[in-house]
């Protein structure tokens, strides 16, 4: 089935410093991924829509030059922590819906990065 | 705004027990819904896809329900193992195709 890998799976930065985490369709083309992230104790909430091409849809609430997001081309988008601080500590997700799934019916999960900023 | 829940937040069990997991949610015009596996420290992991027009899914010890009208779906998790011990999330398609995810339930399996 179709996959969708995120890099990296687990990551440790220090405070002041940028991450940087990929998510990758790997046997499928897709216009639009999506960007989670999961806080303590709750569950996973949208962040932004990335779209191939053009500049991410941000959620309300959520700083698009503190997370940036990069898709450029139909196979990779990447969240970049900028200027991380302990509070960005969490579980990001990613997934992607293919291209040539007309019916819309299917999206693909990554497996997550836990980022720890310390 | 869609909002899901689920409920028990957390549930200890012994092995081989059948149980049932329960999500809600308040807006009856989905896509879809999914059922998702996230264990510790790891990745989520999709367990189970119910189509707007289906009402049921079924993979192994496995059982998704789906009752749009209710705004609820159920997870059935039959002859529990330690293995199953998990956290269940749940999360709908509001045709946005993105998903709003409930806040999951904390599965013990005790052996």
């Amino acid at each position: 089935g179709a996959v969708v890998s995120q890099h990296p799976s687990r990551v440790i930065c220090k405070s002041g410093t940028s991450v940087k985490i990929e998510c990758r369709s790997l046997d499928f083309q897709a216009t639009t991924m999506f960007w989670y992230r999961q806080f303590p104790k709750k569950s996973l909430m949208l962040m932004a829509t990335s779209n191939e091409g053009s500049k991410a849809t941000y959620e309300q609430g959520v700083e698009k030059d503190k997370f940036l997001i990069n898709h450029a081309s139909l196979t990779l988008s990447t969240l970049t922590v900028t200027s991380a601080h302990p509070e960005d500590s969490s579980f990001y997700i990613c997934s992607a819906i293919p291209i040539m799934d007309r019916s819309g019916n299917t999206i693909y999960f990554g497996e997550g990065s836990w980022l720890t900023v310390v | 705004k869609q909002e899901v829940t689920q409920i028990p937040a957390a549930l200890s069990v012994p092995e081989g027990e059948n149980l049932v997991l329960n999500c809600s949610f308040t807006d009856s015009a989905i896509y879809n819904l999914q059922w998702f596996r996230q264990d510790p420290g790891k990745g989520l992991t999709s367990l189970l896809l119910i189509q707007s027009s289906q009402r049921e899914q079924t993979s192994g010890r496995l059982n998704a329900s789906l009752d749009k009208s209710s705004g609820r779906s159920t997870l059935y998790i039959a002859a529990s193992q330690p293995g199953d011990s998990a956290t269940y999330l749940c999360a709908v398609d509001n045709y946005g195709q993105n998903f709003v995810f409930g806040p999951g339930t904390r599965l013990s399996v005790l052996p």
